[in-house]
């Protein structure tokens, strides 16, 4: 079984592009959620999804973060107008139901030049 | 204050060493306690998961939560380089809640 897929692992993008992180969860695991981990903090949480419902986005910033888990293909986490405080690893994780966090994503590392 | 504190370390020990991992937190809401363990460019994995107050053991590693006092630790007994990891804290208000406050982590290292 794969676990948790995430990519790019490692994402380059200029000041005002954006950035689109992929994650594919675990076969069967119908809740997926992102985490941040900016430099020197802990992971902080973004956004809780079910397939084609977000179910709570408060971590989220406001404005330039979207995020969609379609019925089908991976989560996309998508960052518009990329700054350099964007920069951090952004990590998925799955489950089957609700809690605790067992799978995390090897996490797509994000650096904006 | 941070809800949530941890050394960050790093912490070198030989091997067969026991090493005591420790965070504090503010927010006495937290029920569920959680320590995680991200090798280097990985993602955390889930090493013990305690309910409350009390000790939690598996294998070699021992977790211990202390509500009165706020603070939890993990024992890892006869220490092993492969367990040389950053170790995650984390915790949560409810069983099935998906928002963890994590600390930033305590980078480990075992000598052989």
């Amino acid at each position: 079984n794969a676990g948790v897929m995430q990519n790019p692992r490692h994402l380059v993008r200029r000041r005002g592009q954006e950035a689109r992180l992929r994650c594919s969860p675990v076969k069967g695991h119908s809740h997926v959620y992102w985490y941040r981990q900016l430099p020197e903090e802990g992971l902080k949480f973004m956004v809780y999804l079910q397939k084609e419902n977000i179910i709570d986005e408060s971590g989220m910033p406001k404005e330039r973060f979207s995020a969609e888990f379609p019925k089908e293909g991976p989560s996309i986490l998508r960052i518009q107008q990329v700054v350099r405080g964007d920069s951090a690893a952004y990590f998925c994780a799955s489950s089957l139901d609700r809690g605790p966090l067992s799978f995390f994503g090897q996490g797509t590392r994000l650096t904006v030049v | 204050q941070k809800e949530v504190e941890q050394d960050p370390g790093p912490l070198s020990v030989p091997e067969g060493a026991i090493v005591s991992l420790n965070c504090t937190y503010s927010n006495s809401a937290f029920q569920y306690f959680m320590w995680y363990r991200q090798y280097s460019r990985k993602g955390p994995e889930l090493l013990m998961y305690t309910y409350s107050s009390g000790n939690k053991e598996d294998g070699r590693f021992t977790a211990q939560v202390d509500k009165s006092s706020k603070y939890i630790s993990l024992f890892i007994r006869d220490s092993q380089p492969s367990d040389s990891a950053t170790y995650l804290c984390a915790m949560s208000e409810g069983a099935g809640s998906y928002q963890l406050t994590f600390g930033k982590g305590t980078k480990l290292s075992v000598i052989p």
